[in-house]
Protein backbone atom coordinates (compact mmCIF):
# COMPACT_ATOMS: atom_id res chain seq x y z
CA UNK A 1 0.00 0.00 0.00
CA UNK A 2 1.14 3.76 -0.31
CA UNK A 3 3.12 5.08 2.56
CA UNK A 4 3.45 8.57 3.75
CA UNK A 5 4.15 11.14 0.73
CA UNK A 6 5.60 14.69 0.87
CA UNK A 7 5.70 17.25 -1.68
CA UNK A 8 7.49 18.91 -3.01
CA UNK A 9 11.04 16.70 -2.13
CA UNK A 10 13.30 20.01 -2.51
CA UNK A 11 12.01 23.65 -1.93
CA UNK A 12 14.47 26.35 -2.50
CA UNK A 13 13.09 29.94 -1.76
CA UNK A 14 14.45 33.49 -0.95
CA UNK A 15 14.29 34.94 2.22
CA UNK A 16 11.15 36.48 3.11
CA UNK A 17 9.16 34.31 0.84
CA UNK A 18 6.48 31.99 1.98
CA UNK A 19 6.34 28.58 1.56
CA UNK A 20 3.84 25.49 1.59
CA UNK A 21 4.66 22.01 2.12
CA UNK A 22 2.16 19.55 1.53
CA UNK A 23 2.07 16.02 3.51
CA UNK A 24 -0.48 13.10 2.32
CA UNK A 25 -0.55 10.21 5.14
CA UNK A 26 -1.55 6.85 5.12
CA UNK A 27 -5.12 6.40 4.61
CA UNK A 28 -7.16 5.43 7.77
CA UNK A 29 -4.09 7.29 10.04
CA UNK A 30 -5.87 9.13 12.85
CA UNK A 31 -2.70 11.21 13.58
CA UNK A 32 -0.16 12.96 11.89
CA UNK A 33 2.81 15.12 13.35
CA UNK A 34 5.11 17.32 11.61
CA UNK A 35 8.85 17.54 12.48
CA UNK A 36 12.15 19.48 11.41
CA UNK A 37 15.45 17.99 11.54
CA UNK A 38 18.46 20.13 10.52
CA UNK A 39 21.65 18.80 9.25
CA UNK A 40 23.14 15.93 11.73
CA UNK A 41 20.67 16.80 13.90
CA UNK A 42 17.47 14.78 15.52
CA UNK A 43 13.87 15.57 15.11
CA UNK A 44 12.49 18.58 16.66
CA UNK A 45 8.64 18.28 17.18
CA UNK A 46 6.70 20.94 15.64
CA UNK A 47 2.86 19.79 15.40
CA UNK A 48 0.30 17.06 15.68
CA UNK A 49 -3.19 16.55 14.70
CA UNK A 50 -5.49 13.75 16.04
CA UNK A 51 -8.67 13.30 14.35
CA UNK A 52 -10.67 15.95 14.56
CA UNK A 53 -9.10 17.56 18.02
CA UNK A 54 -7.35 20.73 18.36
CA UNK A 55 -3.85 20.24 17.39
CA UNK A 56 -1.39 20.53 19.61
CA UNK A 57 0.74 23.28 18.25
CA UNK A 58 3.66 23.02 21.31
CA UNK A 59 6.29 22.42 18.67
CA UNK A 60 6.04 25.50 16.26
CA UNK A 61 8.91 27.90 16.80
CA UNK A 62 7.48 31.28 15.75
CA UNK A 63 3.93 32.32 14.99
CA UNK A 64 5.74 32.30 11.22
CA UNK A 65 4.81 28.54 11.41
CA UNK A 66 1.21 27.56 10.76
CA UNK A 67 -0.31 23.83 9.63
CA UNK A 68 -3.46 22.85 8.66
CA UNK A 69 -5.14 19.30 7.91
CA UNK A 70 -8.50 19.07 5.87
CA UNK A 71 -11.02 16.75 6.08
CA UNK A 72 -8.93 14.14 8.47
CA UNK A 73 -6.16 13.98 5.84
CA UNK A 74 -3.95 15.83 4.02
CA UNK A 75 -1.77 18.72 6.22
CA UNK A 76 -0.21 21.82 5.12
CA UNK A 77 2.80 23.05 6.42
CA UNK A 78 3.46 26.98 6.03
CA UNK A 79 5.82 29.05 7.11
CA UNK A 80 5.88 32.58 6.40
CA UNK A 81 8.19 35.51 5.30
CA UNK A 82 11.36 32.65 6.19
CA UNK A 83 14.64 33.22 7.29
CA UNK A 84 17.39 31.14 7.07
CA UNK A 85 17.42 29.52 10.05
CA UNK A 86 14.35 27.64 8.76
CA UNK A 87 16.52 25.74 6.34
CA UNK A 88 16.30 22.05 6.96
CA UNK A 89 14.43 19.35 6.25
CA UNK A 90 10.46 18.78 6.84
CA UNK A 91 9.20 15.26 7.79
CA UNK A 92 6.13 13.91 7.74
CA UNK A 93 4.68 11.20 9.95
CA UNK A 94 1.57 9.49 10.58
CA UNK A 95 -0.32 6.34 12.81
CA UNK A 96 -3.14 5.01 14.33
CA UNK A 97 -3.41 5.79 17.72
CA UNK A 98 -0.05 4.14 19.87
CA UNK A 99 1.50 2.22 16.79
CA UNK A 100 4.91 3.29 15.73
CA UNK A 101 4.69 6.39 13.57
CA UNK A 102 5.62 5.95 9.61
CA UNK A 103 7.53 8.67 7.85
CA UNK A 104 7.59 10.30 4.29
CA UNK A 105 10.57 11.11 3.02
CA UNK A 106 10.88 14.68 3.77
CA UNK A 107 11.02 17.99 2.02
CA UNK A 108 14.23 19.58 2.15
CA UNK A 109 13.75 23.06 2.37
CA UNK A 110 16.94 25.79 1.87
CA UNK A 111 16.48 29.49 2.00
CA UNK A 112 18.62 31.64 0.71
CA UNK B 1 10.43 18.99 30.44
CA UNK B 2 11.68 15.82 28.33
CA UNK B 3 15.57 15.27 27.86
CA UNK B 4 16.42 12.18 25.94
CA UNK B 5 20.47 11.10 26.12
CA UNK B 6 22.20 8.93 23.55
CA UNK B 7 26.40 9.20 21.85
CA UNK B 8 26.45 10.88 19.16
CA UNK B 9 28.95 8.88 16.98
CA UNK B 10 30.26 5.56 17.32
CA UNK B 11 32.18 3.14 15.28
CA UNK B 12 32.60 -0.58 15.13
CA UNK B 13 33.69 -3.39 12.83
CA UNK B 14 31.78 -5.40 10.18
CA UNK B 15 31.07 -9.01 11.97
CA UNK B 16 30.80 -6.98 15.38
CA UNK B 17 28.34 -6.39 17.81
CA UNK B 18 27.47 -2.94 18.82
CA UNK B 19 25.56 -1.27 22.06
CA UNK B 20 23.88 2.32 21.56
CA UNK B 21 22.30 3.40 24.76
CA UNK B 22 19.68 5.80 25.21
CA UNK B 23 18.91 7.40 28.64
CA UNK B 24 15.49 9.42 29.17
CA UNK B 25 14.29 11.79 31.68
CA UNK B 26 10.42 12.53 30.45
CA UNK B 27 6.95 13.20 31.81
CA UNK B 28 5.14 10.37 31.37
CA UNK B 29 6.15 7.04 29.82
CA UNK B 30 3.91 5.14 27.23
CA UNK B 31 7.01 3.62 25.77
CA UNK B 32 10.26 3.50 23.75
CA UNK B 33 10.93 3.36 20.13
CA UNK B 34 13.98 2.87 18.32
CA UNK B 35 14.49 4.23 14.16
CA UNK B 36 16.74 3.32 11.94
CA UNK B 37 17.73 6.83 9.03
CA UNK B 38 19.85 6.10 6.30
CA UNK B 39 21.62 9.70 5.10
CA UNK B 40 19.02 11.37 3.19
CA UNK B 41 16.27 9.25 3.99
CA UNK B 42 13.28 8.97 6.32
CA UNK B 43 13.43 7.27 9.72
CA UNK B 44 12.12 3.51 9.71
CA UNK B 45 11.17 1.84 12.88
CA UNK B 46 12.94 -0.89 14.03
CA UNK B 47 11.37 -1.74 17.68
CA UNK B 48 9.39 -1.20 20.71
CA UNK B 49 9.76 -1.23 24.33
CA UNK B 50 6.95 -0.44 27.06
CA UNK B 51 7.57 -3.27 29.18
CA UNK B 52 10.97 -3.87 30.64
CA UNK B 53 13.38 -6.60 29.42
CA UNK B 54 14.78 -7.59 26.28
CA UNK B 55 13.30 -7.61 22.86
CA UNK B 56 14.63 -9.47 20.17
CA UNK B 57 14.16 -9.07 16.27
CA UNK B 58 16.65 -10.61 14.75
CA UNK B 59 20.01 -9.30 14.56
CA UNK B 60 18.64 -6.40 16.73
CA UNK B 61 17.46 -6.33 19.61
CA UNK B 62 16.04 -3.50 22.23
CA UNK B 63 16.12 -3.71 26.14
CA UNK B 64 14.47 -1.53 28.37
CA UNK B 65 14.69 -0.52 32.01
CA UNK B 66 11.64 1.78 33.42
CA UNK B 67 13.25 2.38 37.02
CA UNK B 68 16.15 3.36 35.89
CA UNK B 69 14.81 5.46 32.62
CA UNK B 70 17.28 3.05 30.28
CA UNK B 71 17.33 1.34 26.69
CA UNK B 72 19.55 -0.06 24.54
CA UNK B 73 19.70 -1.54 20.89
CA UNK B 74 22.01 -4.49 19.99
CA UNK B 75 23.06 -5.04 16.83
CA UNK B 76 24.55 -8.26 16.17
CA UNK B 77 26.57 -9.53 13.03
CA UNK B 78 26.75 -6.04 11.79
CA UNK B 79 26.88 -5.50 7.96
CA UNK B 80 27.84 -1.95 6.44
CA UNK B 81 24.46 -1.33 5.66
CA UNK B 82 24.16 -1.12 9.12
CA UNK B 83 25.94 2.62 8.57
CA UNK B 84 23.53 4.96 9.68
CA UNK B 85 21.87 6.76 12.19
CA UNK B 86 19.71 4.88 15.06
CA UNK B 87 17.36 7.40 16.92
CA UNK B 88 15.57 6.67 20.08
CA UNK B 89 12.22 8.14 21.21
CA UNK B 90 9.92 8.30 23.80
CA UNK B 91 6.57 8.12 23.31
CA UNK B 92 4.79 10.15 26.33
CA UNK B 93 1.21 11.88 27.37
CA UNK B 94 -0.65 12.28 24.02
CA UNK B 95 0.97 9.57 21.57
CA UNK B 96 3.78 12.10 20.90
CA UNK B 97 7.61 11.02 20.74
CA UNK B 98 10.19 13.06 21.98
CA UNK B 99 13.31 11.93 19.86
CA UNK B 100 17.40 12.42 20.98
CA UNK B 101 19.83 13.63 18.93
CA UNK B 102 20.84 10.23 17.65
CA UNK B 103 23.71 8.34 17.30
CA UNK B 104 25.89 8.22 13.62
CA UNK B 105 26.84 4.65 13.88
CA UNK B 106 30.16 4.10 11.19
CA UNK B 107 30.59 0.60 10.26
CA UNK B 108 33.87 -0.24 9.21
CA UNK B 109 35.71 -3.37 7.58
Amino acid sequence: GAGVSQSPSNKVTEKGKDVELRCDPISGHTALYWYRQSLGQGLEFLIYFQGNSAPDKSGLPSDRFSAERTGGSVSTLTIQRTQQEDSAVYLCASNLMGNEQFFGPGTRLTVL
Amino acid sequence: GQNIDQPTEMTATEGAIVQINCTYQTSGFNGLFWYQQHAGEAPTFLSYNVLDGLEEKGRFSSFLSRSKGYSYLLLKELQMKDSASYLCAVSSAGNMLTFGGGTRLMVKP
